[in-house]
């Protein structure tokens, strides 16, 4: 068990560029989420995955953003055309399958726009 | 809407002082209500977690909380503070009735003076 990895774990970029982020969770956790932290702030969801299938995205989750789980295992978040305002830390979470299942974090990707 | 808040944006203690963290949320239904850390360049750490049953729940690094259903809080302490816990501490609610996304409070950062 090496824990959820989380790749770049920082990303300068332009204005209007995009970028993707990758998370590996715990190989055997089927639930992945991703959640935002601004600064001096506390996670916000932003969408959740059960194997492949999102099941929910936050209304943060603007068109400009799209998360993706191929076969279930890792996942991307591609934001395209990037802005001042999505300069922050992407989390990214996985869990098991129960109601009770604790989450596990990554270390974040740190995104700043330029 | 649920919520968390932490009324403590920043705590000063003195190393070998006690601790209490402040959480008070707001949720319709039962909650599941946990602590994590976060220390610079750290992914968020469980410290602790409130499902059900004995409203005292211990976690670790000598932390426990309280659940107290008639004040809606669940406050963090530890009888002891070290340097080591130094840190940035948040509250969240799990949403029960299938999976667990969180909702976070914004957040206390502990400082410690030796």
């Amino acid at each position: 068990d090496t824990g959820v990895s989380q790749d770049p774990r920082h990303k300068i970029t332009k204005r209007g560029q995009n970028v993707t982020f990758r998370c590996d969770p715990i190989s055997e956790h089927n639930r992945l989420y991703w959640y935002r932290q601004t600064l001096g702030q506390g996670p916000e969801f932003l969408t959740y995955f059960q194997n492949e299938a999102q099941l929910e995205k936050s209304r943060l989750l603007s068109d400009r953003f799209s998360a993706e789980r191929p076969k279930g295992s890792f996942s991307t978040l591609e934001i395209q055309r990037t802005e001042q305002g999505d300069s922050a830390m992407y989390l990214c979470a996985s869990s098991l399958e129960r109601e009770r299942g604790e989450q596990f974090f990554g270390p974040g990707t740190r995104l700043t726009v330029l | 809407a649920q919520s968390v808040t932490q009324p403590d944006i920043h705590i000063t203690v003195s190393e070998g002082a006690s601790l209490e963290l402040r959480c008070n949320y707001s949720y319709g239904a039962t909650p599941y209500l946990f602590w994590y850390v976060q220390s610079p360049g750290q992914g968020l750490q469980l410290l602790l977690k409130y499902f059900s049953g004995d409203t005292l729940v211990q976690g670790i690094k000598g932390f426990e909380a309280e659940f107290k259903r008639s004040q809606s809080s669940f406050n963090l302490r530890k009888p002891s503070v070290h340097w080591s816990d130094a840190a940035e501490y948040f509250c969240a609610v799990g949403l029960s009735g299938g999976y667990n996304k969180l909702i976070f409070g914004a957040g206390t950062r502990l400082a410690v003076h030796p």
